[in-house]
């Protein structure tokens, strides 16, 4: 089945610079990258997504970017403010499921 | 419009007790699913459903059954309830599998198994 890894586990960054979160995943089957940033106490949330048939997308401070040939994809955060803290994961669409990374801790230090 | 609403936010329960996780959503989603996130381990898919009356196992399904009975509703019931499944539990949905659809999660439920 597919397996997703995800680096770093924690990242402290300071506010302005830019962070960035890898993720890998291992069936090439895979096709739809999710990424999900989760607030304390709260459910996972969408923030930006991407499919196997495109090689960047961008919203705003955020950008995703996908290497099929590598099985790997990144999120970008430019501009980093104190409310991006929170955890990251990401995702691979398998079959009809999905798979997550265990996640990235980002702290934005003011 | 409510989204996915999950109850209760918080549970206790004894070694052995049983009881039912709430999930219900409002937006008409074929596809829901249950969680459970464990520290370091992200989110590992317990069962999951594509539509009323069909559900399927994902990676952890050991100790847990579900049903769905209606669009709407699907709950997750822990037979016997151990220790190790102290862990907080999200329930999702969306419109897509996983070929492609944002998943839209509720608040979670925290249990506690002593």
């Amino acid at each position: 089945g597919e397996n997703v890894e995800q680096h770093p586990s924690t990242l402290s960054v300071q506010e302005g610079d830019s962070a960035v979160i890898k993720c890998t995943y291992s069936d090439s089957a895979s096709n739809y990258f999710p990424w999900y940033k989760q607030e304390l106490g709260k459910g996972p949330q969408l923030i930006i997504d991407i499919r196997s048939n495109v090689g960047e997308k961008k919203d705003q401070r955020i950008a995703v970017t996908l290497n099929k040939t590598a099985k790997h994809f990144s999120l970008h955060i430019t501009e980093t403010q104190p409310e991006d803290s929170a955890v990251y994961f990401c995702a691979a669409g398998y079959g009809q499921n999905f798979v997550f990374g265990p996640g990235t801790r980002l702290s934005v230090l003011p | 419009n409510a989204g996915v609403t999950q109850t209760p936010k918080f549970q206790v329960l004894k070694t052995g007790q049983s009881m039912t996780l709430q999930c219900a959503q409002d937006m008409n989603h074929e596809y829901m699913s249950w969680y459970r996130q464990d520290p370091g381990m992200g989110l590992r898919l317990i069962h999951y459903s594509v539509g009323a009356g069909i559900t399927d196992q994902g990676e952890v399904p050991n100790g847990y059954n579900v049903s769905r009975s209606t669009t709407e509703d699907f709950p997750l019931r822990l037979l016997s309830a151990a220790p190790s499944q102290t862990s907080v539990y999200f329930c999702a949905s969306s419109k897509n599998s996983g070929l492609g659809g944002e998943q839209f999660f509720g608040p979670g439920t925290r249990l506690t198994v002593l």
